[in-house]
């Protein structure tokens, strides 16, 4: 079956930690995205990737990092400079400006 | 740049009751229009897209939506809601030129059903 898996489900942190949530896809697809999801508030950009070795700043990339080293896989980190990281994260892929989102990953500050 | 609004925070409706969704958009031309639903600590799932051509859309789950270009509008609608369709729902779009696909998502409207 062809999808994205996000990994782990949940994750907890300790202040001071970093902290690296996977993502790997078997679609076939170029592009992918991470997004942070708070309620009420919709999903923002994180990173996003359009080719191997190469990745761009959404709209909060403020104390997190990417890497894109293989098409299936897109990495997210959270570092320990991200001040509010408790929230939702999701993962995508986009072929023809259509997402398909993985199942996400609740993190959570200690 | 593009912009997304859903007026709607939460909706609540009976079961077997007619359903509609508004979303608005700010963008300088006709932009790819996406509806995706949410259940509660799930990813979203894509319900129906608008590309071009017939204005009114089929989806997924007897969903439906019907772009406006006059309104710049994209409500999604359903006709007989079921306990099952209680969920989060997002709108989105993606401009149709720049070739970079970035989507802009609504805040999203938190639909509510009652028995």
């Amino acid at each position: 079956d062809g999808g994205i898996t996000q990994s782990p489900k949940y994750l907890f942190r300790k202040e001071g930690q970093n902290v690296t949530l996977s993502c790997e896809q078997n679609l076939n697809h170029d592009a992918m995205y991470w997004y942070r999801q708070d309620p009420g508030q919709g999903l923002r950009l994180i990173y996003y990737s359009q080719i191997v070795n190469d990745f761009q700043k959404g709209d909060i990339a403020e104390g997190y990092s990417v890497s894109r080293e293989k098409k299936e896989s897109f990495p997210l980190t959270v570092t320990s400079a991200q001040k509010n990281p408790t929230a939702f994260y999701l993962c995508a892929t986009s072929l023809a400006g259509t997402q398909y989102f993985g199942p996400g990953t609740r993190l959570t500050v200690l | 740049a593009q912009s997304v609004t859903q007026p709607d925070i939460h909706i609540t409706v009976s079961e077997g009751a007619s359903l509609e969704l508004r979303c608005n958009y700010s963008y300088g031309a006709t932009p790819y229009l996406f509806w995706y639903v949410q259940s509660p600590g799930q990813g979203l799932q894509l319900l129906l897209k608008y590309f071009s051509g017939d204005t009114l859309v089929q989806g997924i789950k007897g969903f439906e939506a019907e772009f406006k270009r006059s309104q710049s509008s994209f409500n999604l609608r359903k006709p007989s809601v079921h306990w099952s369709d209680a969920a989060e729902y997002f709108c989105a779009v993606v401009p149709t030129s720049g070739g970079s696909y970035i989507p802009t998502f609504g805040r999203g409207t938190s639909l509510i059903v009652h028995p």
